[in-house]
């Protein structure tokens, strides 16, 4: 079946500006998460849904970075007024549900490059 | 708080030559535990898990790794690596409520020479 889509696959954009990260999950999966992945940082947790949901949004970096989920399924992660740290590629993963052992599976990502 | 520690951040194998990525972690209980490789350009796929049972865990591509407790260790092993093998492998632990995501370490950078 269809994996896990992310759109765009690449994103520039001029410092200030906002973006809109998209995710379309595997159907029938109930998690859904967004990871960040940069030079310096690595690969970071942001944040995750059950369902449409997000209990935790704490490891969002700052406040200009938000997330939402409609429908049990696609997610969007927006940043406003974006800045040049916020170049990194974004990955988001999705699994049947929220247990350890439900193995995440990861989109390709979009990469942003902020200008 | 969990962390994962891949300390080699580049390794250079012949091909045909054996593999072993290191992976050591920090967490207070048996973690769940994964091997993801990243290929250039690409997301991540899962090479292998573990969660209980058996301490060598069987993966896709011929990878295998082994549990031990003792060292808090998860290594990574190929008896015969492929030119396509060459990737960006991560070690990443969950706590195993799911819901504090995975966390990674930096990577290992697998390079082979002909």
């Amino acid at each position: 079946g269809a994996g896990v889509s992310q759109s765009p696959s690449n994103k520039v954009t001029e410092k200030g500006k906002d973006v809109e990260l998209r995710c379309d999950p595997i159907s029938g999966h109930t998690a859904l998460y967004w990871y960040r992945q940069s030079l310096g940082q690595g690969l970071e947790f942001l944040i995750y849904f059950q369902g449409n949901s997000a209990p935790d949004k704490s490891g969002l970096p700052s406040d200009r970075f938000s997330a939402e989920r409609t429908g049990g399924s696609v997610s969007t992660l927006t940043i406003q007024r974006t800045q040049q740290e916020d170049s990194a590629v974004y990955l988001c993963a999705s699994s049947l549900g929220v247990f350890g052992t439900d193995t995440q599976y990861f989109g390709p990502g979009t990469r942003l490059t902020v200008l | 708080a969990q962390s994962v520690t891949q300390p080699d951040i580049h390794i250079t194998v012949s091909e045909g030559a054996s593999l072993e990525l290191r992976c050591n972690y920090s967490y207070g209980a048996t973690p769940y535990l994964f091997w993801y490789v990243q290929s250039p350009g690409q997301g991540l796929q899962l090479l292998l898990k573990y969660f209980s049972g058996d301490t060598l865990v069987q993966g896709i591509k011929g990878f295998e790794a082994e549990f031990k407790r003792s060292q808090s260790s998860f290594n990574l092993r190929k008896p015969s690596v492929h030119w396509s093998d060459a990737a960006e492998y991560f070690c990443a632990v969950e706590s195993g409520g799911g819901a504090d995501g995975l966390t990674f370490g930096k990577g290992t950078h697998l390079i082979i020479q002909p």
